[in-house]
Parts: C-alpha cells; structure tokens; sequence
C-alpha cells in the first residue's frame, strides 16, 4: 500500500464552483501537511501548509487535517480558470526543526476549470 | 531572483548513454533534493542532500548518482541510461529546519530511446 494515496482524477468543474481535493495516509508518525500546485510543464509550487489536526484557510483555498481518520482535504472556493492545474498533496514526519525536509508526495489530482 | 534552475531542459538519449543533470539554487537552501515524476507515480525521491558534504538514497535511487558539488549546486548522472529512466527530473531545494517547504525548478525532461 501507497503511504498516500489520492485520485489523480481528472477533475472537471465549471467556474465558480466548489472543489474539494483530497488524500489518505498510512502514516501515524506525519505531522506536517501540505498542498502544493503544479501549472503544465512547470514545476510544483507550495500552496498551503498545516500542521497536525485543524483548519487552514488563505483566501479561497482551505486545508484540514483529520489526523485521527488519516485524512486531508484541500477546498477552493469561487474556482477560476487559473486554478486549472495538478494538485499534489504532500506530507512529512520529521520535526519542523530537522534538517531534513523529505516528504511524501500523492500522485496528484487534475483540476480543470472551464469558463 | 532564478531560484531553482535546472539544465539541460530537454534532453534525449540512446539507451547506455550517459548524462548529468545540472542543478543550482541560489536561496542559500542547505537541503537540495532529486525527484522524478512519472504520470500515474507522482513525485518519488531519488536522491536528496541535506546539507553541504552529505548525499542519501531516496526512494528509487538505482541507476543514479549524484554530487553536491557545493552549497548552490546538486548533480544527478545517469551512467548506462535505461528507457525505464524517461521521465521528467525535478531539483529542489529547502532551508534547513523546514520540513516540507520545497522550492522546485522548471524540471529536465529526459526521454531515452
């Protein structure tokens, strides 16, 4: 079994509409949780980043952490266009003071907003 | 301010072939990292370096090898390359202390016939 696991979809929605992105994990030991997004032939950018259990919002993007049932969910509201793209979800379990950031990375959901 | 650069961006190669993938970060990151994504895998790890002078496996380190040539630079070779190594290569990097927080480049798109 995949540490994460996440449809890689893809995901078709028009604008204005609601996403809910999401992704499972094995892992009781990750404690740091990320987003992060991936335009066509460029490379990932960090898009929100929690930690533990809880809620995280930055303008139209949410993140939440459910620890207990191994389970993050990443939703946009008022989508755009310019949201299309891949969404990775990411997790790590070293402690924000290590040295190491290695993370764990899903396999990535194609989201496609259309006008 | 480039970031992550990463060369070549194209590459394409016979099978046995050898090649060196350039990566330099100019954020004064100390951790630099190999990933390969390959459509249905996700990211996985190659090799990662996390700190000036030290190198580790990844997730799928075989057939690789890599240098941290100094604190900016991160190489990955391919010494006989497979067509199993088509993909497209990503280098990040990361300051130290912050797990998680990846700054990627653009990424080397590497086919081998």
């Amino acid at each position: 079994q995949k540490e994460v696991e996440q449809d890689p979809g893809p995901l078709s929605v028009p604008e204005g509409a609601i996403v809910s992105l999401n992704c499972t994990y094995s892992n009781s030991a990750f404690q740091y949780f990320m987003w992060y997004r991936q335009y066509s032939r460029k490379g990932p950018e960090l898009l929100m980043y929690t930690y533990s259990s809880g809620n995280k919002e930055d303008g139209r993007f949410t993140a939440q952490v459910d620890k207990s049932s191994k389970y993050i969910s990443l939703f946009i509201r008022d989508s755009q266009p310019s949201d299309s793209a891949t969404y990775l979800c990411a997790m790590s379990a070293v402690n924000r003071g290590s040295t190491l950031g290695r993370l764990y990375f899903g396999r990535g959901t194609q989201l496609t907003v259309w006008p | 301010n480039a970031g992550v650069t990463q060369t070549p961006k194209f590459q394409v190669l016979k099978t046995g072939q050898s090649m060196t993938l350039q990566c330099a970060q100019d954020m004064n990151h100390n951790s630099m990292y190999w990933y390969r994504q390959d459509p249905g895998m996700g990211l996985r790890l190659i090799y990662y370096s996390a700190s000036e002078g030290t190198t580790d496996k990844g997730e799928v380190p075989n057939g690789y090898n890599v240098s941290r040539l100094n604190k900016r630079e991160f190489s990955l070779r391919l010494e006989s390359a497979a067509p199993s190594q088509t993909s497209v290569y990503f280098c990040a990097s990361s300051e130290t202390g912050v797990a998680g927080e990846l700054f990627f480049g653009e990424g080397s798109r590497l086919t081998v016939l």
